[in-house]
């Protein structure tokens, strides 16, 4: 079993929905999860970072954290073909690597 | 601006030639880290740094090597060890966080993508 699972996609939406990416974890000791969108052939960018449980919104964007099922999610509002990216997962826990997920490759139609 | 910077952009590489990847940060981080990314497999770790002066493998160090003798700069190099070099290399940096729970991520250079001839 891999660390950090997320489905590769690629995963199709219309202008406009709601999006919802998605990773699942082993480590238990995890507890810095971070979401990183990354255009073809470019560095990955950060887009939202969450320490432990919970929520946190910004913008459009709402990243949950799940610990007790393992589970981390990125909500995306209102999608638009700028959107359209590969959007990796990566979690640590405190002074080890991080891990990160393949990528769900994500496409806004218009 | 404060970011990192990987050059060149694209690399090619002839068989058993050793090939250099640049990287340089001006965010004053402390761990600077090399990633290779391969169509669909993600990230996978070849080599980090913490500190000045140190390095340790990562996942995949066979065929790469690395220095880190300023704090901004941490340079990878590809030998001709590595029998399949062709893929794109990510740099990146981060801060190590405090016991409070201080924010910290790691941010990426644009990315070298290596090309064999």
């Amino acid at each position: 079993q891999k660390e950090v699972e997320q489905d590769p996609g690629p995963l199709s939406v219309p202008e406009g929905a709601i999006v919802s990416l998605n990773c699942t974890y082993s480590n238990s000791a995890f507890q810095y999860f971070m979401w990183y969108r990354q255009y073809s052939r470019k560095g990955p960018e950060l887009l939202m970072y969450t320490y432990s449980s919970g929520n946190k919104e910004d913008g459009r964007f709402t990243a949950q954290v799940d610990k007790s099922s393992k589970y981390i999610s990125l909500f995306i509002r209102d999608s638009q073909p700028s959107d359209s990216a590969t959007y990796l997962c990566a979690m640590r826990s405190y002074g080890q690597n991080f891990v990160f997920g393949p990528g769900t490759r994500l496409s806004v139609l218009p | 601006d404060g970011g990192i910077t990987q050059s060149p952009k694209y690399l090619f590489r002839k068989e058993g030639q050793n090939v250099t990847l640049s990287c340089e940060q001006n965010l004053n981080h402390d761990a600077m880290y090399w990633y290779r990314q391969d169509p669909g497999q993600g990230l996978r770790l070849i080599y980090y740094s913490q500190i000045v002066n140190d390095f340790q493998k990562g996942d995949i160090a066979e065929g790469y090597s690395v220095s880190r003798e300023k704090k901004e700069s941490f340079p990878l190099t590809v030998t001709s060890a590595q029998k399949n070099p062709t893929a794109f290399y990510l740099c990146a940096s981060s801060q190590e966080p405090d016991r409070g729970g201080f924010q910290e991520t790691q941010y990426f250079g644009p990315g070298t993508r290596l090309l064999v001839l």
